[in-house]
């Protein structure tokens, strides 16, 4: 069974240009989350989706983040204009039911923000 | 508001001794709990976990604790090995939201 896929694995971008990530979750996997990792602390939740509805997004900066699942299936987030503070890891993860289950991270799209 | 904590940033140990990381949380909600795995330039990788109905989880040679009156956690590694060194994060959640809080994790090194 193939794993959750993100790309890119890195960028470098300057600030206040754009970039998005993408994520294709484990195959029957109906939830996806974006994770933001800081260097040196663990990951942050900023939104989940149950299918193509995103039920959680309270810690997502809305005035510069948006993500959107068309048809509930893979995922883009996307940040515009991006700032220095931006750099870290996204992690893209997926899990099979709503709750108490396992979630399955992919290995991260690493943004640099100069 | 760190509402999982793991007090020790590293662990150094020696192969084939046990390896015992330790994880704490405040929020008397969480009823889940699980342990990561993380290589440099890899994501997170699911170890193992339990619910809040056991007090310990056995698997191969990883094996977690429970204990809800302390709000303490471990995930205990007998035997060691070399491959064993990377960041472990604990990891809590709470009722059907299985939105997961992580800890700041802790380095395992396991010295041949």
């Amino acid at each position: 069974e193939a794993g959750v896929v993100q790309s890119p694995r890195y960028k470098i971008i300057e600030k206040k240009q754009p970039v998005a990530f993408w994520c294709n979750p484990i195959s029957g996997h109906n939830t996806l989350y974006w994770y933001r990792q800081n260097l040196g602390q663990g990951p942050e939740l900023l939104i989940r989706y149950e299918n193509e509805e995103a039920v959680d997004d309270s810690q997502l900066p809305k005035d510069r983040f948006s993500a959107e699942r068309l048809k509930g299936v893979d995922s883009t987030l996307k940040i515009q204009p991006a700032e220095l503070g931006d750099s870290a890891v996204y992690l893209c993860a997926s899990s099979r039911v709503y709750s108490g289950n396992t979630i399955y991270f992919g290995e991260g799209s690493w943004l640099t923000v100069v | 508001d760190q509402q999982v904590k793991q007090n020790s940033p590293s662990l150094s140990v020696q192969e084939g001794r046990i390896s015992i990381l330790n994880c704490d949380y405040t929020n008397s909600m969480f009823d889940y709990f699980l342990w990561y795995k993380k290589y440099p330039a890899e994501g997170p990788t699911f170890l193992i976990s339990i619910s809040s109905i056991k007090d310990k989880n056995e698997d191969g040679r990883f094996t977690v604790f429970l204990n809800k009156s302390a709000k303490h956690l471990s995930l205990h590694i007998v035997p060691s090995q070399p491959g064993d060194s990377a960041v472990y994060f604990c990891a809590a959640s709470a009722g059907a939201t299985n939105k997961l809080i992580f800890g700041t994790g802790t380095l395992l090194a396991v010295q041949p």
